[in-house]
């Protein structure tokens, strides 16, 4: 069965940097556009970035433009979130999902979502 | 960016009511791609609705989208205990970019 966790996070000051990981299982993770989405506490759901099935495209949100960066390694079938120059409004819930299909640059709806690694930042 | 705003933004119910979500869009949703997951408290989302009113895999058929445009709408007929959680509605037609709404919190009066 699909199986997506995510790890990495944790409590880390202002400006500081944190990655997180997402192990997939269950499926072919090569074949498949990747997100993080993220939930502060409290909140609702934020997609903050994706990267496409063999890492050429990526987009991001404006927030995290330039201090993010979302990458993968399809031999491990992980993928990555490196998050730098981290501000108190990044703390959050991350989570790995992806949508079951494979049209190039449609984002689909999520069909599989991970459980979440929280991030805190905080000095 | 599409800005989606869900109405209201909690819903007191009682088990076996109906209950009506309501998710506008600022901007049309292209060729009708919302979606709307449910959330319980330390859980992962759950796909619903993909397509405004396509039910994903499993989902009881209690749970109904339907709308166009910029206004979509989810029900659930007869409410079960299990139905109380958050639901979140999500457009995925502007590649590259994708926005969800704020949520709308489901509650049992």
């Amino acid at each position: 069965q699909v199986q997506l966790v995510e790890s990495g996070g944790g409590v880390v000051q202002p400006g500081r940097s944190l990655r997180l990981s997402c192990a997939a299982s269950g499926f072919t993770f090569s074949r498949y556009t990747m997100h993080w989405v993220r939930q502060a506490p409290g909140k609702g759901l934020e997609w903050v970035t994706f990267i496409s099935h063999d890492g050429g495209n990526k987009y991001y949100i404006d927030s995290v433009k330039g201090r993010f960066t979302i990458s993968r390694d399809n031999s491990k079938n992980t993928l990555y979130l490196q998050m730098n120059s981290l501000r108190a409004e990044d703390t959050a819930v991350y989570h790995c999902a992806f949508w079951n299909g494979v049209v190039p640059d449609f984002i689909g709806p999520f069909d599989f979502w991970g459980q979440g690694t929280l991030l805190t930042v905080s000095s | 960016e599409i800005v989606l705003t869900q109405s209201p933004g909690t819903l007191s119910l009682s088990p076996g009511e109906r209950a009506t979500l309501s998710c506008r869009a600022s901007h049309s949703v292209n060729s009708n791609y919302l979606a709307w997951y449910q959330q319980k408290p330390g859980q992962a989302p759950r796909l619903l609705i993909y397509g405004a009113s396509s039910r994903a895999t499993a989902i009881p058929d209690r749970f109904s989208g339907s709308g166009s445009g910029t206004d979509f709408t989810l029900t659930i007929s007869r409410l079960q205990p299990e139905d109380f959680a958050v639901y979140y509605c999500h457009q995925y037609g502007s590649s590259p970019s994708t926005t969800f709404g704020q949520g709308t919190r489901l509650e049992i009066k």
